[in-house]
Order: structure tokens, then sequence, then C-alpha cells
């Protein structure tokens, strides 16, 4: 049962131009969801996060929307640049008890230049 | 800047061997969370420590997988015996203490290999 879901495995975007990622989950009691980006050999980094009583956090060129009732975010990366080429997961949690982190499969992000 | 650290970094084994995985979290982490990945999927909790203690091994084949973090600080994650389906990447990571909006900060893993 894959309570996140990417379901695009991979995205390539020309450089300068906007890369959006996408999520859905199935469990409604998430509550705070988080983007990690992965370089090959690395683990994952923290890239941004949003509480669901938020339904828009921007950080420099990265900006995460969430649609609750269609149980949807998605990551925006304006303008991409060619160090944006990295696996995103995207993350979600129920922000009580122990935060156990729920994540989905990845999305491969590839900029060209 | 402080890092998860975790050793070894690549491990190749045969099956029904045992293998140890060590993880040592930022200084004056008091969570730590062994993850599993497998190729093509997202990280899967199998365990959580808060200090010494488990807080959620619900997911981890106690069969086979043990995990111990005996003075609070590093751990060991270890698999005996090794199954070909354990091949995966293993991820540690570590957060201040357990609460709200709290982040976890990764290792570099070590990838498994099972023959």
């Amino acid at each position: 049962d894959q309570q996140v879901k990417q379901n695009s495995p991979s995205l390539s975007v020309q450089e300068g131009r906007i890369s959006i990622l996408n999520c859905d989950y199935t469990n409604s009691m998430f509550d705070y969801f988080l983007w990690y980006k992965k370089y090959p050999a690395e683990g994952p980094t923290f890239l941004i996060s949003i509480s669901s009583i938020k339904d828009k956090n921007e950080d420099g060129r990265f900006t995460v929307f969430l649609n609750k009732s269609a149980k949807h975010l998605s990551l925006h990366i304006v303008p991409s640049q060619p160090g944006d080429s990295a696996v995103y997961f995207c993350a979600a949690r129920v922000n009580f008890g122990n935060e156990k982190l729920t994540f989905g499969t990845g999305t491969r992000l590839t900029i060209i230049p | 800047e402080a890092e998860v650290a975790q050793s070894p970094r690549y491990k190749i084994t045969e099956k029904s061997q045992a293998v140890a995985f060590w993880c040592d979290p930022i200084s004056g982490h008091a969570t730590l969370y062994w993850y599993r990945q497998i190729l093509g999927q997202g990280p899967e909790l199998l365990v959580q420590f808060q200090d010494e203690s488990v807080v959620d091994d619900s997911q981890l084949p106690k069969d086979r997988f043990s995990a111990e973090r005996l003075k609070g600080v590093d751990s060991t994650l270890k698999i005996q015996p090794a199954e070909l389906g354990d091949s995966a990447m293993y991820l540690c990571a570590s957060s201040l203490r357990m609460g709200k909006d709290n982040e976890q900060f990764f290792g570099p893993g070590t990838r498994l290999t099972v023959l």
C-alpha cells in the first residue's frame, strides 16, 4: 500500500525553465510534508517542507504547493540549474507520535544545459 | 558542518552470512533512524531510537535483523543470516529530538549486495 506516490519516475527540463515535480498521498492523517534531494552515493538532504495549515512555502528558487482537498503537493524549481539534477523524494508524516517519514518512490530530475 | 557518519560505505556478502552496519549520528541528536532503500523505491523506516530506547521497530524483520544503540549515541544494525532480498541501501538519519517539524539529517548510506 503506497501511501505517498510519485507517478513520474523521471523528468527532463531545459536549464533556466521551471521544473515541476508532483506527489500524491492517500493518508488523510498526514499533516507535514517534506521534499528531499538525493545525489548518487549520498544520503537524502532536506530541501523544503510545508505544514498542512499552509498551502504554499517558498525558499529561494524552491516553492512547495499543497492542495489538501486533492491530497496533492508539488515542488517548483525556478529557474532550473544543472546542479538541480538529482532524485527528488516526497515524504510525509503525521506530526505527532514518532514522526515516522513515509517516502515516495522518487523522481529523477535531469536539467539539460 | 556536522554530519551523520556511516560505515562501511559498501558491503558485499554471501547469502547466509552475517553483516553489520554502523552509524554515528550528529552530536547531540537524541533520535536515530535506520531506513532501507530498495532500488527504485523510497526509503522505508526499519527502526527508530529515542536515546537508547526503541520507539518504533514495526517494520524490522526481527527474525534476522537486530539494532542497538546501547549508550544512546552510535548505533549498529545487524543482519543474520543475510538473504538475497536484503540487497539495498541502508540509510541512517538523526534528529535533534522527537517533536513537531523536527528535521532528519541523513548519512551517506551503506550499499549492501548479497550474492
